[in-house]
């Protein structure tokens, strides 16, 4: 019984490509997350939903569309695929959107642009 | 910004033996959470531990226990009897009570020598 699942776990496009990565938990959590993790492994939040509400946009581009079509879901599109979009996607969901909560997280998307 | 920081980016152990990894933040807040994940080469993001900051007690889970120091805003994690498992890399974070995103370290990739 997988927690927080992601699809795909690999994706390697062309540049200028778009591409979607799925996300879904069924722990019935309020709040889902995403992470990019650079080629130095450093993780940053991307964004982050609470009850399918946006409650966090860092600095991402707006090539960067996340949408949530119900709490157990929260997908990542990006358009127009650049090289430096090349890293490993993690969506992650807590029980609530406050910093109380553990954070679980899926076993990551290694997106490769070409 | 506030910040987390590993200082060791490479960590090795024998086997059986213990190791300390260190973790220092920032915050301006009275109330946290901080948190240790493991990422071992599969890439999944596995919590270790977890250390509410109101609580004075340092939080144990079997082998791992930290050394939660905060008037230092340390937070160290120890592993005793080091197993071949535990090679990966350690990410130290720090979540505010009022906030919802986690702040990540840069990691300790941490070795275990048979």
């Amino acid at each position: 019984d997988t927690a927080v699942s992601q699809t795909p776990k690999y994706l390697v496009t062309q540049m200028g490509n778009d591409k979607s990565i799925k996300c879904e938990q069924n722990l019935g959590h309020d709040t889902m997350y995403w992470y990019k993790q650079d080629s130095k492994k450093f993780l940053k939040i991307m964004f982050s939903y609470n009850n399918k509400e946006l409650i966090i946009n860092e600095t991402v581009p707006n090539r960067f569309s996340p949408k949530s079509p119900d709490k157990a879901h929260l997908n990542l599109h990006i358009n127009s695929l650049e090289l430096g979009d090349s890293a490993v996607y993690f969506c992650a969901s807590s029980q609530e959107w406050q910093g109380t909560d553990t954070q679980y997280f899926g076993p990551g998307t290694r997106l490769t642009v070409l | 910004a506030q910040t987390v920081t590993q200082s060791q980016p490479e960590m090795s152990v024998q086997e059986a033996e213990t190791v300390t990894l260190s973790c220092t933040y920032d915050t301006s807040e009275s109330d946290y959470y901080l948190f240790w994940y493991k990422q071992p080469p599969s890439r999944q993001m596995i919590l270790v531990i977890r250390q509410e900051a109101y609580k004075q007690q340092n939080a144990t889970e079997n082998r791992f226990s930290v050394n939660f120091q905060k008037a230092a805003k340390s937070f160290s994690l120890k592993i005793s009897d080091s197993q071949l498992g535990d090679a990966a890399m350690y990410f130290c974070a720090r979540s505010g009570a009022g906030s919802y995103q986690l702040t990540f370290g840069k990691g300790t990739k941490l070795s275990v020598i048979p």
